[in-house]
């Protein structure tokens, strides 16, 4: 079955960065897109950016562009996404999700979601 | 950028109940809309995509309408397993999503 498994919980200093994986299984990664969701505390889901290993290139919300930097390597079917910069509104969850082969797409699979705590 | 607002934050139903969601955008996004459940502490579960069909393994009581600006996710028999926070997202560019309707227990 479908599977993305993601890194474990990191406590961050304000300032550094994070890198969190997301490892897919019973899928051809080649077929899909991986999509990076973010939900601070409380608070709704929002679009980060996305990747499609296929292409190669990854694209990303304007509010996070030149902060954010999606990549993946097909040796090991992983996805990662690197936020940089980090401050205390970044602490959330971080979930990677699966799309089609596109860019605007829906999410058919989840990871079980990362939280990422910045804290001084 | 393409904002999603839906409508109600809260909403307050019993079990039985037929229940409405409603989500609009803030420019056309034809057909391209999908709605997510999302339980406390879990990732969410797409329910439906491309504004009305269900996805596999989805019980046939959610259904999707709408199109252009306006969308509905209705939910007709509410069930104790359905009490959760719901999304809506709009991929006609990129990705956005609603703030969120938690349906809570009356």
């Amino acid at each position: 079955q479908v599977q993305l498994v993601q890194s474990g919980a990191e406590v961050k200093k304000p300032g550094s960065s994070v890198k969190v994986s997301c490892k897919a299984s019973g899928i051809t990664f080649s077929n899909y897109g991986f999509n990076w969701v973010r939900q601070a505390p409380g608070q709704g889901l929002e679009w980060m950016g996305a990747i499609i290993p296929v292409f190669g290139t990854a694209n990303y919300a304007q509010k996070f562009q030149g902060r954010v930097t999606i990549t993946a390597d097909g040796s090991t079917n992983t996805a990662h996404m690197e936020l940089s910069s980090l401050r205390a509104e970044d602490t959330a969850v971080y979930f990677c999700a699966r799309g089609n082969i596109v860019y605007n797409t829906y999410f058919d699979h989840w990871g079980q979601g990362t939280l990422v705590t910045v804290s001084s | 950028d393409i904002q999603m607002t839906q409508s109600p934050s809260t909403l307050s139903a019993s079990v039985g109940d037929r229940v409405t969601i409603t989500c609009r955008a803030s420019q056309n996004i034809n057909k391209w809309l999908a709605w997510y459940q999302q339980k406390p502490g879990k990732a969410p579960n797409l329910l439906i995509y491309e504004a009305s069909i269900l996805q596999s393994g989805v019980p046939s009581r959610f259904s999707g309408s709408g199109s252009g600006t306006e969308f509905t996710l209705t939910i007709s028999g509410l069930q104790p397993d359905d009490f959760a926070t719901y999304y809506c997202q709009q991929y006609n560019f990129y990705s956005t999503f609603g703030q969120g309707t938690r349906v809570e227990i009356k």
